[in-house]
């Protein structure tokens, strides 16, 4: 079955860096787009980012553009989130989910706290 | 952006009686395939949002047949024939067709 697994949450400071993994298994990773997503408290579902089988094919949040870096690694079956510049309203649970315009299979997320 | 609206926020619901929610986007859905990406998650307490009606009807697999969405243009409806007691949670839709994509702000069901 679809399994996603989001790792490398944490506390970090405003102003600091973290790189978010997801590892996909139970389907061809390298045939999907992927997707990450947050959720806050404060401001709900928010789209993040999307990359598309082969990498070519990106988007960004105007939140996140300049900040956040996505990537992939086919060969391992793993999507990435570069997060710098880190600020207090990014404070969310992350999640990646399989495909973009009609998003699946959301992992169970990783928690993502900035603060001093 | 394409603004999300549902309504109700909340709404308590009695065992076995239907249920509807009703979401509205600020301009319309049809993308430039010709499918209209209107989506239907749940998230039940403690869970991770999941899935249940992609473009606009489309149920997912496992999703009980007791849900079913409908809708085109800018208003959609997510409706549930019957409500079980595993269907308490919150329910967003969301558009998929113009960039970026948007969450409505969700609706919380419960029972009464």
């Amino acid at each position: 079955q679809v399994q996603l697994v989001e790792s490398g949450g944490g506390l970090v400071k405003p102003g600091g860096s973290l790189r978010l993994s997801c590892v996909a298994s139970g389907f061809t990773f390298s045939d999907y787009y992927m997707t990450w997503i947050r959720q806050s408290p404060g401001k709900g579902l928010e789209w993040l980012s999307y990359i598309g089988p082969g990498g070519g094919s990106i988007s960004y949040a105007d939140s996140v553009k300049g900040r956040f870096t996505i990537s992939r690694d086919n060969a391992k079956n793993s999507l990435f989130l570069q997060m710098n510049s880190l600020r207090a309203e990014d404070t969310a649970v992350y999640y990646c989910a399989k495909q973009a315009r009609i998003p699946n299979n959301w992992g169970q997320g990783t928690l993502v706290t900035v603060s001093s | 952006d394409v603004v999300m609206t549902q309504s109700p926020l909340s709404l308590p619901v009695t065992l076995g009686q239907p249920a509807s929610i009703s979401c509205r986007s600020s301009q319309g859905l049809v993308y430039s395939d010709g499918s209209t990406y209107v989506n239907w998650f749940q998230q039940r307490p403690g869970q991770s949002p999941r899935r249940l009606i992609y473009q606009v009807s489309t149920r997912d697999s496992g999703v009980p047949d007791r849900f079913s969405g409908s809708g085109s243009g800018t208003d959609f409806t997510l409706k549930i024939s019957r409500v079980e007691a595993e269907d308490v949670g919150v329910y967003y839709c969301m558009q998929g067709t113009h960039w970026p994509f948007t969450f409505g702000p969700g609706t919380k069901v419960d029972i009464k």
